[in-house]
């Protein structure tokens, strides 16, 4: 049971927008940033999103980062068959003095 | 260019201690960086197991505070991971990565590198 909620799963087809959501509370998501990162099948996870909505350099601006109170979530529009990966939340949570991952969403482009 | 690489023993039986090491290139170990490892079952998500920086003490994992240490090696511009009394559900693969501001901003990854607990 991760203590930053994602959909398990996401699905859409070429061109299509999709959101992903991720769900916390005052002790991690209401009182510091998200973070997303991307994991593409087999590799180390990559940095996509930071301190809610910054896109690092060579990220597309096709994804895009958003919060609200205790909640964040990350769309990406324009979808495209290399964006079929597994994404995660993550953010510090201030009452367990440590980091903290949503479970990880897997988007299908269908 | 920033670049980690995890290195360790790919074996380690149970009720052992599971040993890794990160080297690190293009950094100070010393610099502001925090040192973290993450770690994913096979299958699974992610996982945050602790991290430390030079000039502070290291934050845990409170579900693994008890087994775990993270310190660092600055003659070799490295860090370590250790963790005590293993058993298959530390079967993972562990990634080190370097947090450039202490918020959890994981700019850096190593590729990873998969211990398996099996006697």
């Amino acid at each position: 049971q991760s203590v930053l909620t994602q959909p398990p799963s996401a699905s859409g087809t070429p061109g299509q927008r999709v959101t992903i959501s991720c769900s916390g509370s005052s002790s991690n998501i209401g009182s510091n940033d998200v973070y997303w990162y991307q994991q593409l099948p087999g590799t180390a996870p990559k940095l996509l999103i930071y301190r809610n909505h910054q896109r690092p350099s060579g990220v597309p601006d096709r994804f895009s980062g958003s919060k609200s109170d205790t909640s964040a979530s990350l769309a990406i529009s324009g979808l495209r068959s290399e964006d079929e990966a597994d994404y995660y939340c993550a953010a510090w949570d201030d009452s367990l003095s440590a980091g903290v991952f949503g479970g990880g969403t897997k988007l299908t482009v269908l | 260019q920033v670049q980690l690489q995890e290195s360790g023993p790919g074996l380690v039986k149970p009720s052992g201690t599971l040993s890794l090491t990160c080297a690190v290139s293009g950094d100070s170990i010393s610099s502001s960086t925090w040192w973290t490892w993450v770690r994913q079952p096979p299958g699974k998500g992610l996982e945050w197991i602790g991290e430390i920086n030079h000039s502070e003490s290291p934050n845990y994992s409170p579900s693994l505070k008890s087994r775990v240490t993270i310190f660092v090696d600055e003659s070799k511009n490295q860090f370590s991971l250790k963790l005590t009394s293993v058993t298959a559900a530390d079967t993972a693969v562990y990634y080190c990565a370097g947090d450039i501001d202490g918020t959890f901003h994981l700019d850096y990854w190593g590729q990873g590198a998969l211990l398996t607990v099996s006697s």
